[in-house]
């Protein structure tokens, strides 16, 4: 079974901070993918990445960045959290495009 | 731009009853992914549908790919509790998923 392990669950900011959200996966995938969910809106891809040092924006980018130094890690980083991206961030991963994404449990992120 | 259109948003269903979910999308594709998601949990792949009139199915849910109509759907019958979460559709746009809005489903007694 592909494991998708995201560093927190639960994660509580100010507005200005740099965040770092973690994802691991212990599958080998070379697809990653980080989205937000926001009621209503359903999963809006932020940026994703094909391979190592490789990352291109999603949907949503702004105010966003990613890290991807080795395969088997993807990290999201908010350069200066503002209040607009307190939501749920799920991580994911495939092998295969035309396979099913494999995500991880979600990191609840508060920007107060 | 594609928009993937999710209907309905919410549905309450008693057990035993049959309904469909319905999802339409605006741009060509013929990649079309279901996914399940209990509350506070992550989202579990269901089906992936990757030709023009697949057909999945398991246990009391079966979904269809109709893609000259942009159209799939996610049929339930015979509704039990266990099968409230809420429901996704996602259409693949050159290896990127774009997600519908989601289905809430609550099915009561």
């Amino acid at each position: 079974d592909v494991k998708v392990t995201q560093s927190s669950r639960y994660l509580v900011k100010r507005t200005g901070e740099k965040v770092f959200l973690e994802c691991v996966q212990d599958m080998d995938h070379e697809n990653m993918f980080w989205y937000r969910q926001d009621p209503g809106l359903g999963l809006r891809l932020i940026y994703f990445s094909y391979d190592v040092k490789m990352k291109e924006k999603g949907d949503i980018p702004e105010g966003y960045s990613v890290s991807r130094e080795k395969k088997e890690r993807f990290s999201l980083i908010l350069e200066s959290a503002s209040t607009n991206q307190t939501s749920m961030y799920l991580c994911a991963t495939t092998i295969l495009s035309n396979q099913p994404q494999h995500f991880g449990d979600g990191t609840r992120l508060s920007i107060l | 731009e594609l928009k993937v259109e999710q209907n309905p948003l919410f549905l309450s269903m008693q057990e035993g009853k049959n309904y469909t979910i319905y999802c339409n999308y605006s741009t060509t594709s013929d990649r079309l992914y279901w996914y399940r998601q209990d509350p506070g949990k992550s989202l579990e792949s269901l089906f992936v549908l990757l030709s023009n009139g697949a057909v999945k199915q398991e246990g009391r849910l079966m979904a269809s790919l109709d893609t000259k109509a942009r159209l799939s759907t996610l049929h339930i019958t015979a509704a039990v509790h266990d099968l409230s979460a809420t429901y996704f559709c996602a259409v693949d746009l050159h290896d990127k998923l774009i997600f519908g809005t989601g289905t809430r489903l609550q099915v009561f007694p």
